[in-house]
């Protein structure tokens, strides 16, 4: 079992509309949760960090996390074509030194 | 301020070739990582330093890949007798390693690696 998973999509959504990322990780451990975006061709970049949970959001991006269920999501409101590009899952599993896990990704287009 | 930076950005070799990828990390950062990203595939973990060790290797792919750290700052990664299949990007992160649980890390651009 992979330690973070995620659909890989191809996620298409319409430009306005809300779209919906989701991430399972394996080890209950699991302390830190990031999602980053990633353009073709270029590296990831953060879009934000959470780590209690329930939601936290910032502009159009909310992340919520559900420890129970071993689940954090990232959902976008009002997607622009912008908005499309890869997003990564990544998890940060304390007690093993300071390593992140990745899954590989969620690819999503909005499509204007 | 500077982020992470890499070279060579794009790096063509032949077979069996030996190359040498460097990583600049962010100034007072001193957690650096490496991944691999292959087309279309997910980052691949290699290598983690804490200042100059390497707490965990478990995820060089092989004894051709090598890497080491000096200074507590630029990190270089060393693959030798290059194979097709080390064609990638590699990217490189680094982060405060402050303990906290806001605990990021910040990517470089990375370097293709193109082997024939």
């Amino acid at each position: 079992q992979k330690e973070v998973e995620q659909n890989s999509g191809p996620l298409s959504v319409p430009e306005g509309a809300i779209a919906s990322l989701n991430c399972t990780y394996s080890d209950r451990g699991s302390q830190s949760f990031f999602w980053y975006r990633q353009y073709s061709g270029k590296s990831p970049e953060l879009i934000m960090f959470i780590y209690s949970n329930g939601d936290k959001e910032d502009g159009r991006f909310t992340a919520q996390l559900n420890k129970a269920s071993q689940y954090v999501s990232l959902l976008i409101r009002d997607s622009q074509p912008s908005d499309s590009a890869t997003y990564l899952c990544a998890v940060n599993m304390r007690g093993t030194g300071n390593q992140f896990y990745f899954g590989t990704g969620t690819s999503l287009t909005v499509i204007p | 301020g500077a982020g992470v930076s890499q070279s060579p950005s794009n790096k063509v070799t032949e077979k069996g070739k030996d190359v040498e990828l460097r990583c600049d990390p962010i100034s007072g950062h001193t957690a650096l990582y490496w991944y691999r990203q292959s087309l279309g595939q997910g980052l691949e973990f290699l290598i983690y330093f804490q200042g100059n060790s390497a707490p965990d290797k478990s995820g060089l792919p092989s004894d051709r890949f090598s890497a080491e750290r000096t200074g507590g700052s630029v990190s270089t990664l060393t693959i030798q007798r290059t194979q097709q299949e080390d064609s990638a990007v590699y990217l490189c992160a680094s982060s405060l390693s402050s303990g906290g649980l806001q605990e990021t890390q910040y990517f470089g651009p990375g370097t293709r690696l193109l082997v024939l």
